[in-house]
């Protein structure tokens, strides 16, 4: 069935340095949306690409939709404490040939960062 | 603006009991969707409500019902409860559109024993 997978599960890092987690369709996706759910949250959606090899940036953040609609990526600058969560990709669920609005995500990538 | 709100917070059951949620969406929104996190996973999209209709549904038992009222407020039912149902649920709401994007509630954390 369609799958969305992210690498890598965990990552940590310092305070300052860069953390870069990446997304994997096995569909080519309509849109992508990340979240990030903090310790104890719930996802909190940050944003949505829709054209392909579109790039957005969030202050601090920056996301990339991969030439063939299949992947993605988010970047983080500089971590700060505040970044700590976990980060989930998700794409529309593909239902008779069709783009439907139920999302599927991936497993996410856990982020904690130590100052 | 009260954002999307779920009761109960906790819920503590024993196998093969039954379980009621509940979900109010967020303020202007009309389609309400359930899913279930285990601890470590992604959230697992169980169904969509549109219009008091089920639109979508994933890959889950019959024994997961669920029901939209016409104030959008909607009900996720879990019969004969496993151990597996163990998670937490999330309602998250939406405006009706392919891209419209989630917003979620805080969930309700079900431990089945």
């Amino acid at each position: 069935g369609q799958q969305v997978m992210q690498i890598p599960q965990y990552q940590h890092v310092q305070e300052g340095e860069d953390f870069t987690t990446y997304c994997n369709s096995s569909t080519t996706l309509s849109n992508i949306q990340w979240y990030k759910q903090r310790p104890g949250g719930h996802p909190v959606f940050l944003i949505q690409l829709v054209k392909s090899g579109e790039v957005k940036k969030q202050k601090r953040l920056t996301f990339q939709f991969g030439e063939a609609k299949k992947n993605s990526s988010l970047h983080i600058t500089a971590t700060q404490t505040t970044d700590v969560g976990t980060y989930f990709c998700a794409g529309p669920e593909i239902q008779l040939n069709q783009a439907g609005t139920a999302l599927i995500f991936g497993k996410g990538t856990t982020l904690s960062v130590s100052s | 603006d009260a954002g999307v709100t779920q009761s109960p917070t906790h819920l503590i059951k024993t196998r093969g009991q039954q379980v009621t949620l509940r979900c109010s969406p967020k303020s202007g929104h009309d389609t309400v969707s359930w899913y279930q996190q285990a601890l470590g996973q992604g959230p697992q999209f169980i169904f969509q409500y549109y219009e008091e209709e089920e639109r979508q549904r994933g890959n889950f038992p019959d024994r997961f019902s669920g029901h939209q009222f016409p104030n959008y407020s909607s009900e996720l039912n879990v019969n004969a409860l496993l151990l597996g149902d163990s998670a937490l649920y999330l309602c998250a709401s939406s405006r009706r559109g392919r891209n419209s994007p989630l917003h979620f509630g805080n969930g309700t954390r079900l431990t089945v024993t």
